[in-house]
């Protein structure tokens, strides 16, 4: 079965870090490009991350800086490194693979990962 | 980057057709080719319904379809269902800097 699954959400404080991972199975992430997406509760779908299949990566201006996406092809698996995390970045976050050939397209996706920055 | 405009609601009747619109600038809707829409249902994960404008992935039913005009895109769904009740979000290229702009969103009832 194509699918992906994230993990690493969870409760941390004002300035801290997390990594959030997102495992594919049915499919290899190296020969797609991946996205992370965000919903803050009760809001709209926010684009943060993509990292594209020959590895270059791209990150909305609210996140630049703070997070890095990357993966490791051997676990067929992509991060999201978030640090100086803040109150806005409060969100479930979705991994989302691309479709081949959009640069919008997201056809895979998984059930999210809830992220709570608060002290 | 700016949210995609979409209006916070729409409403149908059942077997009525109902469009939903999306409207950007000449940097994202207006200027590429690449504009999606997704439904998504309470709890639920976001799923695809239309890509590159007017494309339906394998599964989406031919009730739904997408078009755009200048800075504006459209999702119409005809022959309204009751399982149509949801929320729909577009999204668009917007450039390499900020690759991906979503709108802010329409929950669609269906009366």
């Amino acid at each position: 079965e194509v699918q992906v699954v994230e993990t690493g959400g969870g409760l941390i404080p004002p300035g801290g870090s997390l990594r959030l991972s997102c495992a594919a199975s049915g499919f290899t992430v190296s020969s797609n490009h991946m996205t992370w997406v965000r919903q803050a509760p009760g809001r709209g779908l926010e684009w943060v991350s993509l990292l594209f299949g020959g590895g270059g990566t791209n990150y909305a201006d609210s996140v630049r800086g703070r997070f890095t996406i990357s993966r490791d092809n051997s676990k067929n698996t992509v991060y999201l490194q978030m640090n100086s995390l803040r109150a806005e970045d409060t969100a479930l976050y979705y991994c989302a693979r691309g479709l081949s050939g959009s640069y919008d397209a997201f056809d895979i996706w998984g059930q999210g990962t809830m992220v709570t920055v608060s002290s | 980057q700016s949210a995609l405009t979409q209006p916070p609601s729409a409403s149908g009747s059942p077997g009525q057709s109902v469009t939903i619109s999306c409207t950007g600038t000449s940097s994202d809707v207006g200027g590429y080719k690449y504009v999606s829409w997704y439904q998504q249902h309470p709890g639920k994960a976001p799923k695809l319904m239309i890509y590159e404008v007017t494309k339906r992935p394998s599964g989406v039913p031919d009730r739904f379809s997408g078009s755009k005009s200048g800075n504006t895109a459209s999702l119409t769904v005809s022959g309204l269902q009751a399982e149509d009740e949801a929320d729909y979000y577009c999204s668009s290229y917007a450039g390499s800097n900020n690759l991906v702009v979503f709108g802010g969103g329409t929950k669609l009832t269906v009366l």
